[in-house]
């Protein structure tokens, strides 16, 4: 069975600052996994997927995620936090076609 | 296209109560999910519908329940309201062509409060 695991439940960076939110699957088999953002009082926004198509993911708003399967790490990476950038990022696996997510890492961001 | 919507937004029952909730996914898409979110226990899946049958399934008593109409509209139901189920409920939708659209789009959830 598949899990997923991020490191840190919170995280607080400057405006302009790297933001680094981590996680980690655990799966015997190749895994689609994908970054989630929810913003207070919303649902679930998706941010990015990997698919195998490439490592490397971009996705929405400058966010981007390296897939590197020696670390089974899927770290989700931005070059300059915005003050929007504040909210609850997920990731997920898929597995049989069900999400398995994360904790969750609450991202602060301080001008 | 118009994204997943969910009603009613907000919801307050007292226990005992039974409660319906409704979704409508993304037009096109044929596969609907449901998941509960608490600050304890955080995202979790209830279960999954395609084509009106239930695909897949978490690890929920009974009490919670859900079909799927032939526009692939859902409903979730839960009977006998306990106060830990007060929760954020959220569907999703994916196409599910056969591809690799595992991707899920969720709704804004709606907000169930159990007093």
């Amino acid at each position: 069975a598949q899990s997923v695991t991020q490191l840190g439940s919170h995280v607080s960076v400057s405006e302009g600052a790297l933001v680094l939110l981590r996680c980690n699957y655990s799966s015997s088999v190749p895994p689609y996994l994908f970054w989630y953002v929810q913003y207070p009082n919303q649902g679930l926004q998706l941010l990015l997927k990997y698919t195998s198509a490439a490592t490397l993911v971009k996705g929405i708003n400058g966010f981007e995620a390296e897939f590197k399967k020696s670390e089974t790490s899927f770290h989700l990476t931005k070059p300059s936090a915005h003050m929007s950038d504040a909210a609850e990022y997920f990731c997920a696996g898929s597995q049989r076609g069900q999400l398995i997510f994360g904790t969750g890492t609450r991202l602060q961001v301080f001008p | 296209k118009a994204g997943v919507t969910q009603t009613p937004r907000y919801l307050i029952k007292t226990r005992g109560q039974q409660v319906t909730l409704s979704c409508s996914p993304i037009s096109g898409h044929r596969s609907v999910s449901w998941y509960q979110q608490t600050p304890g226990q955080g995202l979790q899946f209830l279960f999954e519908y395609f084509s009106e049958t239930q695909r897949n399934k978490g690890n929920f008593p009974g009490r919670f329940s859900g079909r799927q109409f032939s526009n692939s509209r859902s409903e979730m139901n839960v009977s006998t309201l306990e106060l830990g189920d007060s929760a954020l409920y959220l569907c999703a939708s994916r196409p599910d062509s056969g591809g690799t659209s595992y991707e899920q789009y969720f709704g804004p959830g709606t907000r169930l409060t159990v007093t």
